[in-house]
């Protein structure tokens, strides 16, 4: 069984830029959520898809987009970056018969 | 609104000994609550959920969690600490009125000395 992979592991970005950062889902998972860890802070949920359809959202502005594959894989999109977007990002997914989360091992954003 | 509070910001033990590291949490209905631990650089990994039944959770590497709902609780426990336990834990509950998802708290980190 593998388990939760995103990439890249690293990602340095001018303020401005736009990022996508990807994420494998656990084989058998429908659903995949994305979390902002900002550094000594617990995570922060963006957004999470379920069935290729958005179906909660946290406390982010619509700069943060996110889509959902056939496969399960997923996608977390952000435009316009700042200063502040500088985090570690986590995919986690699960399933929709169970109630943890599994998480890859983040994307090290880095914002200049 | 759900919430969770981790009143400790750092959790200090010496090896062998017991640890607990605490977690409360508000919600409306009946709680679904989980421990995660993150080692540095790395995800979070899953340590174990309550969801209903007993009231003592056992999960990986030795960890338990006791639920109690009259003092809204769910506290993480492991009998005898080791060096390798040293990590930062994150209680977190599911948000039922809100699509599922995980409300975290601040998390605690658990330093073990030899």
């Amino acid at each position: 069984e593998t388990g939760v992979t995103q990439s890249p592991t690293h990602l340095i970005k001018t303020r401005g830029q736009q990022v996508t950062l990807r994420c494998s889902s656990q084989s058998g998972h429908n659903t995949v959520s994305w979390y902002q860890q900002a550094l000594g802070q617990g995570p922060q949920f963006i957004f999470q898809y379920y069935r290729e359809e958005e179906n909660g959202r946290g406390n982010f502005p619509p700069r943060f987009s996110g889509l959902q594959f056939p496969n399960y894989s997923s996608e977390l999109n952000v435009n316009a970056l700042e200063l502040d977007d500088s985090a570690l990002y986590l995919c986690a997914s699960s399933s929709s018969l169970a109630y943890e989360q599994y998480f890859g091992p983040g994307t090290r954003l880095t914002v200049t | 609104a759900q919430s969770v509070a981790q009143p400790e910001d750092q959790v200090n033990v010496a090896e062998g000994n017991p640890l607990t590291v605490k977690c409360t949490y508000s919600v409306s209905g009946n709680p679904y609550l989980f421990w995660y631990v993150q080692y540095p650089n790395r995800g979070l990994q899953f340590l174990l959920k309550y969801i209903t039944g007993d009231n003592l959770v056992k999960g990986s590497y030795g960890f338990e969690a006791e639920f109690n709902k009259s003092q809204t609780s769910f506290h993480l426990k492991k009998p005898s600490a080791l060096v390798s336990d040293s990590a930062l834990y994150f209680c977190a509950v599911r948000d039922m009125d809100s699509n599922y998802q995980l409300i975290w708290g601040a998390g605690t980190k658990l330093i073990i000395k030899p």
